[in-house]
């Protein structure tokens, strides 16, 4: 069984630009995350897909950021324009359903901004 | 605020020994507690989970203790071997508006010496 990828692996943009990151989940799965893992600490959730329905992003600074899922399947976390603060590995995760239970990871898109 | 908080930051064991890592959490609307081991690069992926309707949890030599009274859960690493070296997050999640959301604690690195 496919894992969740994502792309790009790397990406190196300086503060004001703008960046996207793709996201493709296990297939079958209905929710999908966004987290945010800054160095040195746990991943924070940043919004919460179930189908192609935003259930929480009460946590996604929505003035710089947004996110799409489309047609209930792929991802896309966009951030413009990037600030310092945002440098962190972006991690994209699936799960069969809302709820606890197994989330499944991808292997992240680390961001650094300059 | 840290609703999961999580101790040591690093552990350093030799191999065979026993490694012990501890979190505590004040919300007691959570009603699910998981561990999620990450290598260097690669996403998290869950270890063990424990509802806290039970007090253990065993799977081979990965144990999970679990504190109601306390808010409080450990997981134990019997026979800690060099292949367990990575990072540890608890995590925790409950339900009402926040289903799904995964709250991390800031994880624990663990080096296992041979």
């Amino acid at each position: 069984e496919a894992g969740v990828a994502q792309s790009p692996r790397y990406k190196i943009i300086e503060k004001r630009q703008s960046v996207a990151f793709w996201c493709n989940p296990i297939s079958g799965h209905a929710t999908l995350y966004w987290y945010q893992q800054i160095l040195g600490q746990g991943p924070k959730l940043l919004i919460q897909f179930q189908n192609n329905g935003v259930v929480d992003d009460s946590q996604l600074p929505k003035d710089r950021f947004s996110a799409e899922r489309l047609k209930g399947v792929d991802s896309t976390l966009k951030i413009q324009p990037a600030k310092l603060e945002d440098s962190a590995v972006y991690l994209c995760a699936s799960s069969l359903k809302r709820g606890p239970g197994e989330l499944f990871f991808g292997e992240g898109s680390r961001l650094t901004v300059l | 605020q840290q609703q999961v908080k999580q101790s040591p930051q690093s552990l350093i064991v030799q191999k065979g020994g026993i490694s012990i890592i501890n979190c505590a959490y004040e919300n007691t609307a959570f009603d699910y507690f998981p561990w999620y081991q990450q290598f260097p690069g690669k996403g998290p992926a869950l270890l063990i989970a424990i509802r806290p309707d039970v007090s253990e949890k065993k799977e081979g030599r990965f144990t999970i203790s679990f504190n109601k009274s306390a808010k409080q859960f450990s997981l134990h690493i019997m026979d800690s071997q060099p292949g367990d070296s990575a990072t540890y997050f608890c995590a925790a999640t409950g339900r009402g508006s926040t289903l799904g959301r995964l709250y991390f604690g800031r994880g624990t690195q663990l080096t296992v010496w041979p």
